[in-house]
């Protein structure tokens, strides 16, 4: 089982709908938890942390699922330049604990239509 | 502007023919890291620096040297390339080495070995 899952994509979304990413780690004792976003050919860049108690910014909220062990990534009133690949983010975990190092999941395709 | 370099942006080389690629952060972050990106894999982490002369092996560091003999810089070195190092290399800094802080990637160098 990888480390860091998530459904590959393409969401094919149009302008203005809700689109929803989950995104599932096996660890269960992972503590730090992230949300990237990565346009085309370019370099990745931090969306935003995901805490315990989920977290919003603007129109993107963030959560987490310790229980189910998976986060999420929800994104309302979609606009052309969310188009991206969201890439989830989990700290790696070794036998003395937490690490700062840091698991990239595979990524999910968003493509918002005008 | 605070900003990660990186030289080449695109190189094409052949199997054997030793290569440098350049990283460099003016941010005075103490770590440091390179990942290469492969379709279907995502981001896996090559060598990470915690600071000047502190270089430690990532999760697949076969074929890949580094140095951090200055803060600011951290080059790659692939000292004899070969096809299955064609890749997508992100350089990566960020202030220091807790989770909470924010990890800032270069702009990537597309390398490909024939």
């Amino acid at each position: 089982r990888k480390e860091v899952e998530q459904d590959p994509g393409p969401f094919n979304v149009p302008e203005g709908a809700t689109v929803a990413f989950n995104c599932t780690y096996s660890n269960s004792a992972s503590q730090s938890f992230f949300w990237y976003r990565q346009d085309c050919r370019k370099e990745p860049k931090l969306l935003m942390s995901v805490y315990s108690s989920g977290n919003e910014d603007g129109r993107f909220t963030a959560q987490l699922n310790r229980a189910s062990q998976y986060i999420s990534l929800l994104i309302r009133d979609s606009k052309l330049s969310d188009s991206a690949t969201y890439l989830c983010v989990v700290n790696a975990m070794n036998y003395g604990g937490a690490t700062n190092k840091l698991i990239f999941g595979t990524g999910t395709l968003l493509a918002v239509q005008p | 502007e605070a900003q990660v370099t990186q030289n080449p942006r695109y190189l094409i080389t052949v199997t054997g023919k030793k290569l440098t690629v350049t990283c460099s952060q003016n941010m005075n972050h103490e770590y440091m890291s390179w990942y290469r990106q492969d379709p279907g894999l995502g981001l896996r982490q090559i060598y990470y620096s915690m600071n000047v002369e502190v270089t430690d092996k990532g999760d697949v560091p076969e074929g890949y040297k580094v140095s951090r003999k200055e803060k600011r810089n951290f080059p790659l070195i692939l000292e004899s390339p070969s096809p299955n190092q064609t890749s997508l290399y992100f350089c990566a800094s960020k202030e220091g080495l807790g989770l909470s802080y924010e990890q800032y990637f270069g702009p990537g160098t597309r390398l490909t070995v024939t």
